[in-house]
């Protein structure tokens, strides 16, 4: 039973590129969230999608940054126009639904660096 | 938004000795989770709590959720050098507020050999 999935795990990019971040959920799981993680700190919530629908994105940064979940196919997180304080580790995380003992299980994160 | 405060920050013991790291938020949560977070890697969920007074054990791990809904804490028995890596509480309050969790700064254990 593969777990959540995430590609590439390291990815470096020149300011002003674009960085596109993706996750495959765990078999069953149609919930996908995404959190960001700076060095010595804890994972901070960016946004929360189920399939085709944007349910929670207060975490995500109003510009530059989208992420999407289409129906068929993995989550992308998406950076346009990188700059060198997006340099950081990225998660994903998926659970099967919503509301109580829905744990959510992670990915083994992108870890993003902008030179 | 709500604030996680997670104790200690880091912590060296001897093998075989007993860890304590706790957590205390501004605000109430549903769940507590326990995860922990090896170099290079994801988090992986140690322990999850659903009831406030509610204790749980996994192996040499305990957590138990506040009375107040407000805290947790997690107990290691018996600490192996495995044990080394970094340890998040997170708080899920779900429901019409979504279902993101809030995480605390993190425990970096340290193990001497």
């Amino acid at each position: 039973n593969a777990g959540v999935m995430q590609n590439p795990r390291h990815l470096v990019r020149r300011r002003g590129q674009e960085a596109r971040l993706r996750c495959s959920p765990m078999k069953g799981h149609s919930h996908v969230y995404w959190y960001r993680q700076l060095p010595e700190e804890g994972l901070k919530f960016m946004v929360y999608l189920q399939k085709e629908n944007i349910i929670d994105e207060s975490g995500m940064p109003k510009e530059r940054f989208s992420a999407e979940f289409p129906k068929e196919g993995p989550s992308i997180l998406r950076i346009q126009q990188v700059v060198r304080g997006d340099s950081a580790a990225y998660f994903c995380a998926s659970s099967p639904t919503s509301g109580s003992h829905n744990e959510q299980f992670f990915g083994p994160g992108t870890r993003l660096t902008v030179l | 938004g709500q604030q996680l405060n997670q104790s200690p920050q880091s912590m060296f013991i001897q093998e075989g000795e007993d860890v304590s790291m706790n957590c205390t938020s501004s605000s109430i949560f549903n769940t507590w989770l326990w995860y922990k977070q090896d170099p290079g890697e994801g988090p992986v969920l140690l322990i999850a709590l659903y009831k406030a007074g509610e204790l749980t054990s996994n192996g040499r791990l305990t957590a138990q959720f506040g009375i107040t809904r407000k805290d947790s804490f997690l107990n290691i028995s018996a600490s192996i050098p495995s044990d080394v890596g970094i340890y998040f509480c997170a708080g899920q309050l779900y429901g019409n507020a979504g279902n993101m969790l809030t995480f605390g700064g993190g425990t970096r254990l340290m193990v001497k050999p």
